[in-house]
C-alpha cells in the first residue's frame, strides 16, 4: 500500500509570505505528526494529531505556526510571515496502534 | 527534559566489519526506543522499535539493544556493506501517555568498499 505522502516536495518562497505543507498519511492511521528537521540535527517535534483534534502542540515554535486535520485524514501545515529561520526539512509521519511511525519524504522549506 | 545523544556523529568503516552504534537518553522513563534509517534527501526509514520492557529486537543483520535503567541503547550492524551507508536515528518516546518521538542527532555511516 501507499506510504506517507507529503506534498510540495520542495518550496521557495520569500521573508514575509505564507506557506501551506501537506501531508498524506497512511491510509486508516490516526495518529498524524509533525516534524521539523535542520541541516545536521534530528527531527524535532512540532505537533501531534489523534483524529481531528491536535493532542500535542507543545512544539509548535510560536504563533505563526497552525496546523489542521479537519476530517481525520490529510493535514496541513500554516506558517504565516515566513522567516529565514523557518527554513528546514519538514516531516510528516503516521501511525496506527502497532506505535511505528511511518515517515513521508518530507517538504524541503526554503525561505529567501 | 529528555535529551537524546548519539555517538559517534561519524564513522567510516570497510565493507565486512561489525559495527556498533550508541544512543544515550537522559530521562528512563521511556515508552519505547526507535531507530531509524535516513538517506540523504529523503524521509526516514524505520528499522526497529523496542518497548521499554524488552532488552532486545533483530531484524537481519540488525541488532538493537536497550538498557532502559542506565539510559542507553545501541544498534549493531554485522558483516556491513556499502548499502548501509546513511545517517542512522534513534528516537525515544516518554511513558505517561505521550506520543511524540525525541531524536538524537545521529551518526553519519560510511561503508567503503
Amino acid at each position: 500500500g501507499a506510504g506517507v505522502s507529503q506534498t510540495p516536495s520542495n518550496k521557495v518562497t520569500e521573508k514575509g509570505k505564507y506557506v501551506e505543507l501537506r501531508c498524506d498519511p497512511i491510509s486508516g492511521h490516526t495518529a498524524l505528526y509533525w516534524y521539523r528537521q535542520s541541516l545536521g540535527q534530528g527531527p524535532e517535534f512540532l505537533i501531534y494529531f489523534q483524529g481531528t483534534g491536535a493532542a500535542d502542540d507543545s512544539g509548535l515554535p510560536n504563533d505563526r505556526f497552525f496546523a489542521v486535520r479537519p476530517e481525520g485524514s490529510v493535514s496541513t501545515l500554516k506558517i504565516q510571515r515566513t522567516e529565514r529561520g523557518d527554513s528546514a526539512v519538514y516531516l510528516c509521519a503516521s501511525s496506527s496502534e502497532t506505535d511505528t511511525q511511518y515517515f513521508g519524504p518530507g517538504t524541503r522549506l526554503t525561505v529567501l | 527534559k529528555q535529551e537524546v545523544t548519539q555517538i559517534p556523529a561519524a564513522l567510516s568503516v570497510p565493507e565486512g566489519e561489525n559495527l556498533v552504534l550508541n544512543c544515550s537518553f537522559t530521562d528512563s522513563a521511556i515508552y519505547n526506543l526507535q531507530w531509524f534509517r535516513q538517506d540523504p534527501g529523503k524521509g526516514l526509514t524505520s528499522l526497529l522499535l523496542i518497548q521499554s520492557s524488552q532488552r532486545e529486537q533483530t531484524s537481519g543483520r540488525l541488532n538493537a539493544s536497550l538498557d532502559k535503567s542506565s539510559g542507553r541503547s545501541t544498534l549493531y550492524i554485522a558483516a556491513s556493506q556499502p548499502g548501509d551507508s546513511a545517517t542512522y536515528l534513534c528516537a525515544v518516546r516518554l511513558g505517561g501517555g505521550g506520543n511524540k518521538l525525541t531524536f538524537g542527532t545521529g551518526t553519519q555511516l560510511k561503508v567503503e568498499l
